[in-house]
């Protein structure tokens, strides 16, 4: 069955600090890539996604993630974090013949000011 | 602007009893979802559909019915609630057949069964 790691459950950083959140799928074929933040109290919204192409992706509020095949990863980054940046992330994907978006275990990020 | 409404943000309900959760989307999608939210468990897929009146297990159906009479709507059924059905429920929804377009979710309805 198609699955997703996070491995950082809990991350705690700095102002200004960089961030890179690990994200690893297992599945062999042609795959579609997320990720998702949940802000306190706010629903789950699109941060960023990969279908093909370039495979260094860049999202909303300065995030990107780079998708490396070879690894079956798609890593979130960010150079420099704030506040308002403290929220749970979840990596996803989905993929041909899926029918659904499988979720990894989300991290959740604390940026102290 | 699209939207996910889910019913109730806050339900309250008493073992045993037969819990409706509501969800409509406005984006005229296809799909749409049922998840399950754990600390430490990510999302879990409860139950999912791709057309009306039409339904698919998901991950961890057990407990759990669905119903879609209408594309808008699609409601989760807990048949008798148990305490162990705990848990913040959040709807989405998708607008490719193929599930590979970008899911949009709900408020999430946190759940307390006692």
């Amino acid at each position: 069955a198609q699955s997703v790691s996070q491995h950082n459950h809990h991350v705690i950083l700095s102002e200004a600090a960089s961030l890179e959140l690990g994200c690893n799928y297992s599945y062999g074929g042609t795959v579609n890539l997320f990720w998702y933040v949940q802000y306190p109290g706010q629903h789950l919204q699109l941060l960023l996604k990969y279908f093909s192409g370039d495979p260094l992706v860049k999202g909303i509020k300065g995030f990107e993630a780079e998708f490396i095949k070879s690894k079956f990863s798609f890593n979130l980054r960010k150079p420099s974090v704030q506040w308002s940046d403290t929220a749970e992330y979840f990596c996803a994907v989905t993929g041909t013949g899926f029918q659904k978006l499988v979720f990894g275990t989300g991290t959740r990020l604390l940026v102290s000011p | 602007d699209v939207k996910v409404t889910q019913s109730s943000r806050y339900l309250v309900k008493r073992t045993g009893e037969k819990v409706f959760l509501e969800c409509v989307q406005d984006m005229d999608h296809e799909n749409m979802f049922w998840y399950r939210q754990d600390p430490g468990l990510g999302l879990r897929l409860i139950y999912f559909s791709y057309d009306v009146k039409m339904k698919e297990k998901g991950d961890i159906p057990e407990g759990y019915s669905v119903s879609r009479e209408k594309k808008e709507r699609f409601s989760l059924i807990l048949e008798s609630a148990s305490t162990n059905q705990t848990s913040m429920y959040l709807c989405a929804s998708s607008s490719s057949r193929d599930n590979l377009d970008e899911a949009f979710f709900g408020q999430g309805t946190r759940l307390t069964v006692v």
